[in-house]
Protein backbone atom coordinates (compact mmCIF):
# COMPACT_ATOMS: atom_id res chain seq x y z
CA UNK A 1 0.00 0.00 0.00
CA UNK A 2 0.72 3.62 0.13
CA UNK A 3 3.59 4.91 2.48
CA UNK A 4 3.72 8.55 2.99
CA UNK A 5 7.03 10.25 4.98
CA UNK A 6 6.50 13.90 6.49
CA UNK A 7 9.27 15.84 7.66
CA UNK A 8 10.16 17.66 9.83
CA UNK A 9 7.96 16.78 12.93
CA UNK A 10 8.13 19.50 14.56
CA UNK A 11 8.87 22.98 12.67
CA UNK A 12 9.34 26.48 15.15
CA UNK A 13 9.67 30.10 12.83
CA UNK A 14 9.64 33.35 13.57
CA UNK A 15 6.32 35.24 12.33
CA UNK A 16 6.73 36.40 9.05
CA UNK A 17 9.18 33.69 7.84
CA UNK A 18 8.46 30.84 5.51
CA UNK A 19 7.68 27.17 6.74
CA UNK A 20 8.13 24.29 4.43
CA UNK A 21 7.04 20.86 5.24
CA UNK A 22 8.08 18.18 2.78
CA UNK A 23 6.51 14.47 2.05
CA UNK A 24 7.07 11.55 0.01
CA UNK A 25 5.41 9.04 -1.30
CA UNK A 26 5.89 5.27 -2.81
CA UNK A 27 2.75 4.69 -5.08
CA UNK A 28 3.39 6.32 -8.78
CA UNK A 29 -0.40 5.77 -9.25
CA UNK A 30 -1.34 8.09 -6.29
CA UNK A 31 -2.96 11.26 -8.22
CA UNK A 32 -3.84 13.31 -5.18
CA UNK A 33 -2.52 15.06 -2.35
CA UNK A 34 -3.91 17.45 0.34
CA UNK A 35 -2.41 18.95 2.96
CA UNK A 36 -4.34 19.74 6.10
CA UNK A 37 -4.58 21.58 9.05
CA UNK A 38 -5.16 20.08 12.85
CA UNK A 39 -6.31 22.04 15.92
CA UNK A 40 -6.05 20.27 18.87
CA UNK A 41 -9.36 18.35 19.68
CA UNK A 42 -10.59 18.71 15.85
CA UNK A 43 -10.61 17.29 12.40
CA UNK A 44 -8.36 17.96 9.92
CA UNK A 45 -9.43 20.84 7.60
CA UNK A 46 -8.19 21.14 4.18
CA UNK A 47 -6.01 23.64 3.28
CA UNK A 48 -5.05 23.01 -0.13
CA UNK A 49 -4.58 20.41 -2.51
CA UNK A 50 -3.01 19.43 -6.33
CA UNK A 51 -3.49 16.97 -8.59
CA UNK A 52 -1.16 15.19 -10.14
CA UNK A 53 -1.73 16.79 -13.61
CA UNK A 54 -0.21 19.79 -12.07
CA UNK A 55 2.90 21.10 -10.70
CA UNK A 56 2.68 24.08 -8.42
CA UNK A 57 -0.63 25.55 -6.98
CA UNK A 58 -1.17 28.64 -4.96
CA UNK A 59 -3.50 29.94 -2.62
CA UNK A 60 -2.87 33.24 -1.05
CA UNK A 61 -0.06 32.49 1.37
CA UNK A 62 0.25 28.75 1.03
CA UNK A 63 1.46 27.01 -1.86
CA UNK A 64 2.04 23.37 -2.81
CA UNK A 65 4.63 21.83 -5.56
CA UNK A 66 4.85 18.18 -6.58
CA UNK A 67 7.75 16.52 -8.09
CA UNK A 68 6.13 13.29 -9.78
CA UNK A 69 8.83 12.09 -10.91
CA UNK A 70 10.82 12.29 -7.22
CA UNK A 71 7.19 11.41 -6.14
CA UNK A 72 7.68 14.11 -3.43
CA UNK A 73 5.14 17.70 -2.34
CA UNK A 74 5.67 20.14 -0.48
CA UNK A 75 4.17 22.62 1.39
CA UNK A 76 5.11 26.19 1.39
CA UNK A 77 3.53 29.11 4.23
CA UNK A 78 4.80 32.47 3.82
CA UNK A 79 4.42 35.53 5.69
CA UNK A 80 3.46 33.25 8.65
CA UNK A 81 1.34 34.13 11.15
CA UNK A 82 1.06 32.78 15.06
CA UNK A 83 -2.50 31.80 13.77
CA UNK A 84 -0.57 29.41 11.38
CA UNK A 85 0.27 27.47 14.65
CA UNK A 86 -0.84 23.80 14.16
CA UNK A 87 -0.12 20.49 13.25
CA UNK A 88 -0.29 19.58 9.63
CA UNK A 89 -0.62 16.37 7.56
CA UNK A 90 0.01 15.62 3.94
CA UNK A 91 -1.94 12.85 2.50
CA UNK A 92 -2.06 10.45 -1.09
CA UNK A 93 -4.44 8.75 -2.49
CA UNK A 94 -5.35 7.17 -5.86
CA UNK A 95 -8.76 8.38 -7.61
CA UNK A 96 -9.66 10.29 -4.19
CA UNK A 97 -10.43 6.77 -2.45
CA UNK A 98 -8.24 5.63 0.92
CA UNK A 99 -6.13 8.72 1.99
CA UNK A 100 -2.63 7.70 3.54
CA UNK A 101 -1.31 10.44 6.20
CA UNK A 102 2.37 11.50 7.05
CA UNK A 103 2.90 11.25 10.24
CA UNK A 104 2.26 15.38 10.74
CA UNK A 105 4.03 18.50 11.46
CA UNK A 106 3.67 20.75 14.21
CA UNK A 107 4.30 23.97 13.53
CA UNK A 108 4.75 26.90 15.98
CA UNK A 109 5.12 30.18 14.75
CA UNK A 110 6.65 32.55 17.53
CA UNK A 111 5.45 36.53 17.93
CA UNK B 1 -21.54 22.66 0.80
CA UNK B 2 -20.21 19.08 1.15
CA UNK B 3 -20.65 18.90 5.28
CA UNK B 4 -20.53 15.77 7.54
CA UNK B 5 -21.68 16.00 10.95
CA UNK B 6 -20.07 14.16 13.70
CA UNK B 7 -21.57 13.44 17.24
CA UNK B 8 -21.09 13.11 19.84
CA UNK B 9 -17.99 15.02 19.67
CA UNK B 10 -16.55 13.58 23.08
CA UNK B 11 -17.89 10.65 25.20
CA UNK B 12 -17.00 9.20 28.68
CA UNK B 13 -17.85 5.85 29.02
CA UNK B 14 -16.71 2.72 31.11
CA UNK B 15 -15.04 -0.16 30.89
CA UNK B 16 -16.99 -3.17 29.29
CA UNK B 17 -19.90 -0.75 27.39
CA UNK B 18 -20.40 0.17 24.12
CA UNK B 19 -20.32 3.40 22.40
CA UNK B 20 -22.30 4.74 19.03
CA UNK B 21 -20.51 7.33 17.01
CA UNK B 22 -22.36 8.86 14.09
CA UNK B 23 -21.43 11.08 10.98
CA UNK B 24 -24.46 12.51 9.14
CA UNK B 25 -23.98 13.67 5.55
CA UNK B 26 -26.05 17.41 5.48
CA UNK B 27 -26.11 18.59 1.73
CA UNK B 28 -24.93 15.41 -0.12
CA UNK B 29 -25.19 11.99 -0.17
CA UNK B 30 -21.76 9.83 1.28
CA UNK B 31 -21.94 6.45 -0.21
CA UNK B 32 -18.47 5.53 1.09
CA UNK B 33 -17.18 6.86 4.58
CA UNK B 34 -13.65 6.09 6.08
CA UNK B 35 -13.14 6.08 9.55
CA UNK B 36 -9.89 7.13 11.27
CA UNK B 37 -8.65 6.51 14.45
CA UNK B 38 -5.63 9.10 16.14
CA UNK B 39 -3.87 8.52 18.95
CA UNK B 40 -2.29 11.64 20.68
CA UNK B 41 0.23 13.33 18.89
CA UNK B 42 0.27 10.51 16.43
CA UNK B 43 -1.41 10.78 12.43
CA UNK B 44 -4.83 9.67 11.42
CA UNK B 45 -5.16 5.57 10.80
CA UNK B 46 -7.40 4.47 8.67
CA UNK B 47 -9.72 1.61 10.59
CA UNK B 48 -12.26 0.73 8.00
CA UNK B 49 -14.39 2.12 4.89
CA UNK B 50 -17.97 1.84 4.75
CA UNK B 51 -20.29 1.52 1.97
CA UNK B 52 -23.92 2.30 1.98
CA UNK B 53 -25.66 -1.16 1.76
CA UNK B 54 -22.89 -3.34 1.88
CA UNK B 55 -20.31 -4.62 4.37
CA UNK B 56 -17.52 -2.64 5.69
CA UNK B 57 -14.05 -3.33 5.25
CA UNK B 58 -11.68 -3.15 7.78
CA UNK B 59 -8.28 -2.51 7.77
CA UNK B 60 -5.11 -4.81 8.94
CA UNK B 61 -5.21 -5.48 12.50
CA UNK B 62 -8.66 -3.68 13.22
CA UNK B 63 -11.11 -6.29 15.24
CA UNK B 64 -14.38 -5.65 13.04
CA UNK B 65 -16.41 -7.59 15.98
CA UNK B 66 -15.20 -4.52 17.63
CA UNK B 67 -15.62 -1.68 15.81
CA UNK B 68 -19.07 -2.21 14.70
CA UNK B 69 -19.74 -0.43 11.14
CA UNK B 70 -23.36 0.59 9.88
CA UNK B 71 -23.87 2.50 7.06
CA UNK B 72 -27.43 1.77 6.33
CA UNK B 73 -28.38 5.09 4.45
CA UNK B 74 -26.72 7.55 1.99
CA UNK B 75 -26.72 9.94 5.08
CA UNK B 76 -25.38 8.14 7.65
CA UNK B 77 -22.65 5.77 8.73
CA UNK B 78 -22.32 4.68 12.82
CA UNK B 79 -19.23 3.30 14.50
CA UNK B 80 -20.05 1.27 17.22
CA UNK B 81 -16.82 0.61 19.86
CA UNK B 82 -18.25 -2.41 21.73
CA UNK B 83 -17.27 -3.44 25.33
CA UNK B 84 -14.60 -0.74 25.19
CA UNK B 85 -12.00 -0.67 26.92
CA UNK B 86 -9.14 2.20 28.13
CA UNK B 87 -6.90 1.16 25.21
CA UNK B 88 -10.14 2.34 23.12
CA UNK B 89 -10.03 5.93 24.32
CA UNK B 90 -8.95 7.69 21.38
CA UNK B 91 -10.13 10.53 18.90
CA UNK B 92 -12.50 8.96 15.90
CA UNK B 93 -12.76 10.67 12.56
CA UNK B 94 -14.95 10.22 9.64
CA UNK B 95 -14.55 11.26 6.02
CA UNK B 96 -16.46 11.15 2.84
CA UNK B 97 -15.64 12.05 -0.51
CA UNK B 98 -17.29 14.63 -1.54
CA UNK B 99 -18.95 13.64 -4.56
CA UNK B 100 -17.63 10.73 -7.08
CA UNK B 101 -15.01 12.11 -9.14
CA UNK B 102 -12.26 14.55 -8.07
CA UNK B 103 -13.83 16.56 -5.36
CA UNK B 104 -11.45 15.84 -2.54
CA UNK B 105 -13.00 14.74 1.18
CA UNK B 106 -14.75 16.44 3.78
CA UNK B 107 -14.02 15.54 7.31
CA UNK B 108 -16.43 15.14 10.61
CA UNK B 109 -14.98 17.16 13.47
CA UNK B 110 -14.32 14.01 15.91
CA UNK B 111 -14.89 11.97 18.86
CA UNK B 112 -12.93 12.26 21.73
CA UNK B 113 -13.51 8.79 23.70
CA UNK B 114 -12.60 8.33 27.11
CA UNK B 115 -12.64 4.70 28.41
CA UNK B 116 -12.68 4.77 32.42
Amino acid sequence: GENVEQHPSTLSVQEGDSAVIKCTYSDSASNYFPWYKQELGKGPQLIIDIRSNVGEKKDQRIAVTLNKTAKHFSLHITETQPEDSAVYFCAASIDDYKLSFGAGTTVTVRA
Amino acid sequence: GAVVSQHPSWVICKSGTSVKIECRSLDFQATTMFWYRQFPKQSLMLMATSNEGSKATYEQGVEKDKFLINHASLTLSTLTVTSAHPEDSSFYICSAPKKSGTNGYTFGSGTRLTVV
